[in-house]
């Protein structure tokens, strides 16, 4: 199988603290996860691509110090939202390719709320 | 860069029709595409997976063909079930690899009342 694992499943914070979001293949190894996000009713938006031992690579549009993107081993991959605010709420998943046999395995997701 | 369409945007179906979502993309030098199932609050489940090489793929009551040539897969629900309502979501990944940024459709939103 391909199985990655997402936590936390749900995370409230006050406004300016920032929130870890951990993600991790259970059965294979990842050397490169995709981080989305997503709102309400709308499809999955690519915020960056993770790469074990080198830097991410973000998007157009997502500022790199206010999601760090960390990816320190070919199981982990986290994500973490600097100085949270309102604004920042939303749904975030991983997703990793295992092969070409398996094609893509997305986490479950982790619903962040910044009060 | 590729593009990829999903009609329809909704769709609302009596339990127990057979339904066709329709998947459509720009580039047609896909290396595969998989069609995936999202629960509203939930990550997404891969479906199906199909290969450039290959033209149909099924798993249960779901088939999921690919015609690259005309750019179009579609993914047919047998004798649909009320618990197959969800949001269908098809993607490919860029760059001629297996392992490239997947470009996603908006989704067919799927209701299937008893």
């Amino acid at each position: 199988g391909a199985v990655v694992s997402q936590h936390p499943s749900r995370v409230i914070c006050k406004s300016g603290t920032s929130v870890k979001i951990e993600c991790r293949s259970l059965d294979f190894q990842a050397t490169t996860m995709f981080w989305y996000r997503q709102f309400p009713k709308q499809s999955l938006m690519l915020m960056a691509t993770s790469n074990e031992g080198s830097k991410a690579t973000y998007e157009q549009g997502v500022e790199k110090d206010k999601f760090l993107i960390n990816h320190a081993s070919l199981t982990l991959s986290t994500l973490t939202v600097t100085s949270a605010h309102p604004e920042d709420s939303s749904f975030y998943i991983c997703s990793a390719p295992k092969d070409s046999a398996y094609g893509y395995t997305f986490g479950s997701g982790t619903r962040l709320t910044v009060v | 860069k590729q593009e990829v369409t999903q009609i329809p945007a909704a769709l609302s179906v009596p339990e127990g029709e057979n339904l066709v979502l329709n998947c459509s993309f720009t580039d047609s030098a896909i290396y595969n595409l998989q069609w995936f199932r999202q629960d509203p609050g939930k990550g997404l489940t891969s479906l199906l997976l199909i290969q450039s090489s290959q033209r149909e793929q099924t798993s249960g009551r779901l088939n999921a063909s690919l015609d690259k040539s005309s750019g179009r897969s579609t993914l047919y629900i047998a004798a649909s079930q009320p618990g197959d309502s969800a949001t269908y979501l098809c993607a490919s990944p860029g760059g001629g690899t297996s392992y490239g940024k997947l470009t996603f459709g908006q989704g067919t939103i799927l209701t299937v009342h008893p």
